[in-house]
């Protein structure tokens, strides 16, 4: 199985804010990467796809970059509804593998 | 639009078992491969089980091999889970996804097992 860390567990910031969460992989997985925003109560929603292609309807303020075992989501500028819990998950093997989450909180 | 609607869940005690199902619409179900999620409460994410278009392919998580079973009826847009031998660590929220062709899934709304005495 391919192991995830992604870090950090919890982000403290303010609106406004640049924000970035890293997720590393234990082996290469390509761009085999999507990200995704959960806010409490709901489903996750899925916000890149293919490491660093954005869904439709998400704002442009997120990005994702990387291949292989290093990648980053990235806010440009936290908006109070950015205030969730985002995970990455990797689609290259099974068994599929998400990471332990990022909490965004507001400072 | 795309809806996954997840039924089935509830409280069963250990050992007991469980069908979950979801009502697929707004797409064309056979086209896509489905996969079962599950979330602990106030935990992760965990990828559970996985199926091809066909029922062809079939991949389970180790801690569920063995115990639970994964089906679809394209002919009823629908997609099952049937899960035996249930222990308190099967508690959670299941969620249905589709498997989009271009990497990650939507999900549904998710239900509720919960496995205790």
């Amino acid at each position: 199985a391919i192991w995830m860390t992604q870090s950090p567990s919890l982000l403290s910031a303010s609106t406004g804010d640049r924000v970035t969460i890293s997720c590393r992989m234990s082996q290469g997985i390509s761009s085999y990467l999507a990200w995704y925003q959960q806010k409490p109560g709901k489903a996750p929603e899925l916000l890149i796809y293919a490491a660093s292609t954005l869904q439709s309807g998400v704002p442009s303020r997120f990005s994702g970059s990387g291949s292989g075992t290093d990648f980053t989501l990235t806010i440009s500028c936290l908006q109070s509804e950015d205030f969730a819990t985002y995970y990455c998950q990797q689609y290259y093997s099974f068994p599929r593998t998400f990471g332990q989450g990022t909490k965004v909180e507001i400072k | 639009q795309v809806q996954l609607v997840e039924s089935g869940g509830g409280l069963v005690k250990p050992g007991g078992s469980l069908r979950l199902s979801c009502a697929a619409s707004g797409f064309t179900f056979s086209d896509y491969y489905m996969s079962w999620i599950r979330q602990a409460p106030g935990k992760g994410l965990e990828w559970v089980s996985y199926i091809s278009s066909s029922g062809s392919t079939i991949y389970y998580a180790d801690s569920v091999k063995g115990r639970f079973t994964i089906s679809r009826d394209n002919a009823k847009n629908s997609l099952y889970l049937q899960m035996n031998s249930l222990r308190a660590e099967d508690t959670a929220v299941y969620y249905c996804a589709r498997d989009l062709t271009t990497g990650g899934v939507d999900w549904g709304q998710g239900t509720l097992v919960t496995v205790s005495s």
